[in-house]
């Protein structure tokens, strides 16, 4: 067990659709990473968020946005859904800024239909 | 560019040495990272390396990292069967917060 919890583990909607994947990171971790993975795209970094504030962004969709809140927890909104967006969402947290040490979630399966 | 290639499977027997191989193609890369995957769960960060080190040992895990060939290897001595799993190689590069993840390779450990 890393620490940190993602809520929903599985989440199954249409096409269209509008859905919130929740992360909390482990106890004093002040950064938090989301990543896709897909069978055809693997795994790839999303959006990071440190202390409340975005720090990075990889390859997000302009149809997905993310936030983290006073308490560290994050959400990340995934809008319009399309078949394509059917993956595994990981949740990361860190101590720092940095990349080093970066612990995951279990994952939320989410299944665009 | 941000490239993190491995192969996608090796097979060993229960007891053997397993040697799963990465390479990159940033130069800059900051820390080497090896995960495991279990199936239905998160990654697991197993070990890490700096890329200024060429060598890493934690227990049963080796790290080997050859920068000159961009080259990155995790051992895992005296394989078991619960080592089966995806094994995933990643780099994160300079003051970037991302990891760069390859494909991953999958380990499958024979009695």
């Amino acid at each position: 067990d890393s620490g940190v919890t993602q809520t929903p583990k599985h989440l199954i909607t249409a096409t269209g659709q509008r859905v919130t994947l929740r992360c909390s990171p482990r106890s004093g971790d002040l950064s938090v990473y989301w990543y896709q993975q897909s069978l055809d795209q693997g795994l790839q970094f999303l959006i990071q968020y440190y202390n409340g504030e975005e720090r990075a962004k990889g390859n997000i969709l302009e149809r997905f946005s993310a936030q983290q809140f006073p308490d560290l927890h994050s959400e990340l909104n995934l809008s319009s859904l399309e078949l394509g967006d059917s993956a595994l969402y990981f949740c990361a947290s860190s101590q720092g800024q940095g990349a080093n040490e970066q612990f995951f979630g279990p994952g939320t399966r989410l299944t665009v239909l | 560019g941000e490239d993190v290639e491995q192969s996608l499977f090796l097979s060993v027997r229960e007891g053997d040495s397993s040697v799963i191989n990465c390479t990159y193609t940033d130069s800059s890369s900051t820390y080497l990272y090896w995960y495991k995957q279990e199936p239905g769960a998160g990654l697991q960060l197993l070990t890490y390396i700096f890329s200024n080190m060429d060598m890493k040992q934690d227990q049963r895990l080796t790290v080997l990292l050859n920068k000159k060939d961009k080259h990155l290897s995790l051992r895992i001595a005296d394989t078991q069967t619960g080592d089966s799993a995806i094994y995933f190689c990643a780099e994160s590069i300079g003051s970037s917060y991302k990891l760069i993840f390859g494909s991953g390779t999958r380990l499958l450990v024979r009695p």
